[in-house]
């Protein structure tokens, strides 16, 4: 069974520094993707990067970037330079069997608040 | 502009009423998600619909119900047999063919009140 933890208390940062948030993962399957997703205030959910379990490199989109340990089940998310608006709650999630098609669905874990202070 | 529409925004509902909420989405995916979302909580799958005319059961399917009769609509309706639906939901939809991606779109939601 897939699970995804997400287990950091709200996590404070200060404007232009950079914050990871922590995600651990655990699966059987030897083919999965990673993703990360912000959800404001507003409640929409903002799709920010994705990592697949075979890509070599550690993915990266602007300021986001995915710490990607695969021997350790954690794909922590750094973001570089915060600002204001960075603050939000972060959701890390996770799709088994298979990277496309066939199987589509995410288990999402139970998200992180971020704040970041002026 | 491509996306996902979801109505109403907020909803209140009267105990023992079922109730529908509209998904739709001009993205030309195949694949579609209904999550319900409670305060602090991360997002929990109840349907699922990869293709027109299917469906399948996420892990708190009890006490709704969907229809994919068309590609860009997915509704769900929440019935009365739900003991608890004050919630948030998000309707959600993904490509299904071979790209690294496929990454899941999202609605606004719905905020659903039971008085």
């Amino acid at each position: 069974a897939q699970k995804i933890t997400q287990t950091q208390p709200g996590m404070f940062v200060q404007e232009k520094e950079a914050v990871t948030l922590d995600c651990t993962y655990d699966t059987s399957d030897p083919s999965y993707g990673l993703f990360w997703y912000k959800q404001p205030s507003s409640g929409e959910m903002i799709f920010l990067i994705y990592q697949g379990s075979y890509d070599q490199q550690n993915a990266t989109e602007g300021r986001y970037s995915l710490n990607f340990q695969k021997a350790r089940k954690s794909a922590n998310l750094v973001i570089s330079a915060s600002q204001l608006g960075d603050s939000a709650m972060y959701f890390c999630a996770m799709r088994d069997g298979g990277l496309t098609g066939a199987n589509s669905k995410l288990t999402f874990g139970k998200g992180i608040t971020l704040s970041v202070r002026p | 502009d491509g996306g996902i529409t979801q109505s109403p925004k907020y909803l209140f509902r009267k105990e023992g009423q079922n109730v529908t909420l509209s998904c739709e989405q001009n993205l030309n995916h195949d694949a579609m998600y209904w999550y319900r979302q409670d305060p602090g909580q991360g997002l929990r799958l109840i349907y699922y619909s990869q293709i027109v005319n299917d469906f399948q059961k996420g892990d708190i399917a009890e006490g709704y119900s969907v229809s994919r009769e068309k590609k860009e609509s997915f509704p769900l309706t929440v019935t009365s047999a739900q003991k608890n639906p004050t919630a948030f939901y998000l309707c959600a939809s993904s490509g299904t063919g071979f790209s690294s991606y496929n990454e899941q779109f999202f609605g606004p939601g719905t905020r659903l009140t039971v008085l």
